[in-house]
């Protein structure tokens, strides 16, 4: 079955620094990707998508290139602020070949961001 | 436009205890489902919906029961509480398929069993 698979936390950073969380998936079809954040005591909000082989979803900084070769879609910003402390989850969906559009998610992985 | 909204945002119950977790959106989106959120594992699909009259399970139904009889409200029940419910709900819902993929979700319920 579909599976995400993200770099375990928690990534700490100093303000300004640059972001890369690692996030390689599996599925049977053709997925749609995903990068979710989850700010504290809120739910999930969508960052960025990528429909597509070599699409590149980008949003507030964050950017995440869908690499079909490397099943990949990790993602990055330049420059972090403390703002972007939150939990980000890496997440697919299997389009048409899935009832109902469904997600998978990856575990999670939890960014501390240092003044 | 209130988007996703759920209640309780907190509850808990006794092992055994049954209860009903609420979900409404107003954006007429036709599919809804369930996430169960534990820490490390991400969210996991429950139950979802395609429509109003339409449910299917997803990766962890076992002790949830969920009806889907309007397209505005999912409510999820929990029919015999049990420790290992304990965890975050989340209710996410999204326009359809391909384009319309983008799933919106709720503030979560946080759900404790004794």
């Amino acid at each position: 079955g579909d599976s995400v698979t993200q770099m375990e936390g928690p990534v700490t950073l100093s303000e300004e620094a640059f972001l890369t969380i690692n996030c390689t998936y599996t599925a049977t079809g053709y997925p749609s990707l995903f990068w979710y954040v989850q700010y504290p005591g809120e739910g999930l909000q969508l960052l960025l998508k990528a429909t597509k082989a070599d699409d590149k979803g980008s949003n507030k900084g964050f950017e995440a290139t869908y690499r079909k070769e490397t099943t990949s879609f990790h993602l990055e910003k330049g420059s972090v602020q403390v703002s972007d402390s939150a939990v980000y989850f890496c997440a697919l969906s299997d389009g048409p070949l899935v009832a109902g559009n469904m997600l998978t998610f990856g575990g999670g992985t939890r960014l501390m961001v240092k003044p | 436009n209130a988007g996703v909204t759920q209640t309780p945002k907190f509850q808990v119950l006794k092992t055994g205890q049954s209860m009903t977790l609420q979900c409404a959106q107003d954006m007429n989106h036709e599919y809804m489902s369930w996430y169960r959120q534990d820490p490390g594992m991400g969210l996991r699909l429950i139950h979802y919906s395609v429509g109003a009259g339409i449910t299917d399970q997803g990766e962890v139904p076992n002790g949830y029961n969920v009806s889907r009889s309007t397209t505005e409200d999912f409510p999820l029940r929990l029919l015999s509480a049990a420790p290992s419910q304990t965890s975050v709900y989340f209710c996410a819902s999204s326009l359809g398929q391909g384009i319309y993929n983008e799933q919106f979700f709720g503030p979560g319920t946080r759900l404790t069993v004794l």
